[in-house]
């Protein structure tokens, strides 16, 4: 079990640029989540992914955030024209779902740290 | 937004004492997970306790779920330095299959 991985593990930029992250899940595990963590606050959800149909998208995530998993195995996330609010924690995790339902562990990676000049 | 409601904000302890941090939220649930993370890193699955069961043990962890009035403990036993992170509880619907994180318990444990 190699675990989730998250790149980079830190991202730096300016305002107005436009900014990727890269997840790859456990192998076996075909849901892959997005969070965003804010300082002092628990993970918000974004979007997921059940192999290569994203599912559901949070109302919170604006037009500039797409997310791809383009064969089901990895995810990326890509902020354009990146604003100051958009600094924050992404989290990636996984998780193996039979059917519906929300009663799996998730795996989580370290995550990507935004910070926006 | 975030479902759960974790309380104490934070909360410190001298080693080897018990660690209680309760979780209250609003609608109804299929389950409900307990999450640890440590500062800078992801967060670990610790526990999960389904809607159907009222108490649930792992180590020395111990869960306890009261449907009825929506909320959630988490009592840590004999606390050590290593326990010292966030405590995030999390709940989870049988018509979705995401979860939503509560705000967090600090908790620091004192040599």
């Amino acid at each position: 079990d190699t675990g989730v991985s998250q790149n980079p593990r830190h991202k730096i930029t300016k305002r107005g640029q436009n900014v990727t992250f890269r997840c790859d899940p456990i192998s076996e595990h075909n849901r892959l989540y997005w969070y965003r963590q804010t300082l002092g606050q628990g993970p918000e959800f974004l979007t997921y992914f059940q192999n290569e149909a994203q599912l559901e998208k949070s109302r919170l995530l604006s037009d500039r955030f797409s997310a791809e998993r383009p064969k089901g195995s990895f995810s990326t996330l890509e902020i354009q024209r990146t604003e100051q609010g958009d600094s924050a924690m992404y989290l990636c995790a996984s998780s193996l779902g039979v059917k519906q339902g929300s009663d799996q562990p998730q795996h989580f990676g370290d995550g990507t740290r935004l910070s926006i000049l | 937004s975030q479902q759960g409601e974790e309380d104490p904000q934070a909360l410190s302890i001298q080693e080897g004492e018990n660690a209680t941090m309760n979780c209250s939220y609003k609608t109804s649930i299929n389950n409900l997970q307990w999450y640890r993370q440590n500062s800078g890193r992801g967060l670990v699955h610790l526990i999960l306790i389904r809607s159907n069961e009222r108490e649930k043990h792992s180590g020395r962890l111990r869960v306890t779920l009261d449907t009825s009035k929506k909320s959630s403990s988490l009592l840590i036993t004999a606390s050590r330095a290593a326990d010292t992170a966030s405590y995030f509880c999390a709940t989870g619907a049988s018509s979705a299959s995401k979860i939503i994180f509560g705000s967090g318990t600090r908790l620091s444990i004192r040599p």
